[in-house]
């Protein structure tokens, strides 16, 4: 993949985690970074845009950050219901293509 | 509610072609960019292509350019993406998505139509 995110991090629950995506400065340098939650038989969804915003109804236990060419999500209080993949995503201006990451799994254990 | 209902999806033999579909409902279609996004078996999220608006400008990732065609029918409100020289490499889950109005992300994703490319 384009960026580059760590294949899988754990926690436990209440605990909180950190999920890095490493790009360019063609994609994430120049661009804004969106984060997507994809859970277990569900469509993907948006949790963060334009690198630190929250679409209306993602809860605020949900974090964006970004400097230079990475991109930082987190997440606090950790729950079960949270396990599943996420994946961050830019536009690439020297490709003309969206790029995403290649996906980190979170387990809450 | 944004809806995104894809369709078309099955199995079909190297080489064939398939028509996948995207009815989108609760927001005006005309007015937004469209992408297609897929995920293979065991791996992540990988860009298909887009549309603009009114279907005049597209775009494609290089491993599909020259064999998929993305269009779409803004009376219908449907997406749709026209498959050929279809290869193993190309099966996957297939989702239909919208852009943000800023163009900056992907707001909302269908549930996804699965694609088998087999003999």
């Amino acid at each position: 993949s384009v960026l580059t995110q760590p294949p899988s991090v754990s926690a436990a629950p209440g605990q909180k985690v950190a999920i890095s995506c490493s790009g360019s400065s063609s994609n994430i340098g120049g661009n804004y970074v969106a984060w997507y939650q994809h859970l277990p038989g569900t469509a993907p969804k948006l949790l963060i845009y334009d690198n630190d915003k929250r679409p209306s109804g993602i809860p605020d236990r949900f974090s964006g950050s970004k400097s230079g060419t990475s991109g930082t999500l987190g997440i606090t209080g950790l729950q079960t219901g949270d396990e599943g993949d996420y994946y961050c995503g830019t536009w690439d201006s020297s490709l003309s293509a969206v790029v995403f990451g290649g996906g980190t799994k979170l387990t809450v254990l | 509610e944004v809806q995104l209902v894809e369709s078309g999806g099955g199995l079909v033999q190297p080489g064939g072609s398939l028509r996948l579909s995207c009815a989108a409902s609760g927001f005006t279609f005309s007015s937004y960019w469209m992408h297609w996004v897929r995920q293979g078996p065991g791996k992540g999220l990988v860009w298909v292509s887009r549309i603009n608006s009114d279907g005049s400008t597209t775009g494609y990732a290089d491993s599909v350019k020259g064999r998929f065609t993305i269009s779409r029918d803004n009376a219908k409100n449907t997406l749709y993406l026209q498959m050929s020289g279809l290869r193993a490499e190309d099966t996957a889950v297939y989702y239909c998505a919208r852009e943000s109005k800023t163009g900056s992300d992907i707001d909302y994703w269908g549930q996804g139509t699965l694609v088998t490319v087999s003999s």
